[in-house]
């Protein structure tokens, strides 16, 4: 079935440093694609999206590209502040019962 | 801000009490879902509904119920809650490109 693998963390960076946190997917058909963000204490937020092949989703000055060949859709950010200290989710959406498939998360902690 | 919150925010119950989570949606969106967050286990599923009434199974729906009457509001029901149900519950939306927003959720304590 269809499933979603991102890197375990926790990840932690000082900040101004570059970020890559992976996701990989198995899907059948042609899913799309998200990466949620979840701060303590919070509920999750669509941080952005990519609903075909070589679309790039982009906010908040992370990006994610949706890469069929390679199956993936890692999250990327130039430059981590401590306010970017959340746990962050890939997943995908199954036409099947209009579910999202969900990684486990990874943990991001930012240091001054 | 997809208008959905829950109540309560917060409750404290015992073993063996009913306990029922509204979720409210101002938006007329069609598909709801009830998901719980539990440390190690990441989001799971409990049960969604694809309009008023229509309502299925997730992937731990054992010892929960749900009801849709109105498409703006969606209850998720512990017959008799737990300590296992002990969670944070999270109520969600689905978008038009199949994206899902969530409530501010719901942490339930099961004593």
């Amino acid at each position: 079935g269809d499933s979603v693998t991102q890197m375990e963390g926790p990840v932690t960076l000082s900040e101004e440093a570059f970020l890559t946190i992976n996701c990989t997917y198995t899907a059948t058909g042609y899913p799309s694609l998200f990466w949620y963000v979840q701060y303590p204490g919070e509920g999750l937020q669509l941080l952005l999206k990519a609903t075909k092949a070589d679309d790039k989703g982009s906010n908040k000055g992370f990006e994610a590209t949706y890469r069929k060949e390679t199956t993936s859709f890692h999250l990327e950010k130039g430059s981590v502040q401590v306010s970017d200290s959340a746990v962050y989710f890939c997943a995908l959406s199954a036409d099947s019962n209009y579910q999202l498939i969900w990684g486990a998360g990874t943990k991001l902690i930012i240091k001054p | 801000d997809a208008g959905i919150t829950q109540s309560p925010r917060h409750k404290v119950t015992e073993t063996g009490t009913p306990v029922t989570l509204r979720c409210h949606q101002t938006e007329n969106h069609r598909y709801m879902y009830w998901y719980r967050q539990d440390p190690g286990h990441g989001l799971r599923l409990i049960h969604y509904s694809y309009g008023v009434k229509d309502t299925d199974k997730g992937e731990v729906s054992d010892g929960y119920s749900v009801s849709r009457s109105k498409t703006e509001d969606f209850l998720l029901t512990l017959e008799s809650a737990t300590s296992s149900q002990t969670s944070v519950y999270f109520c969600a939306i689905r978008g038009g490109a199949y994206e899902q927003y969530f409530g501010p959720g719901t942490r339930l304590t099961v004593t």
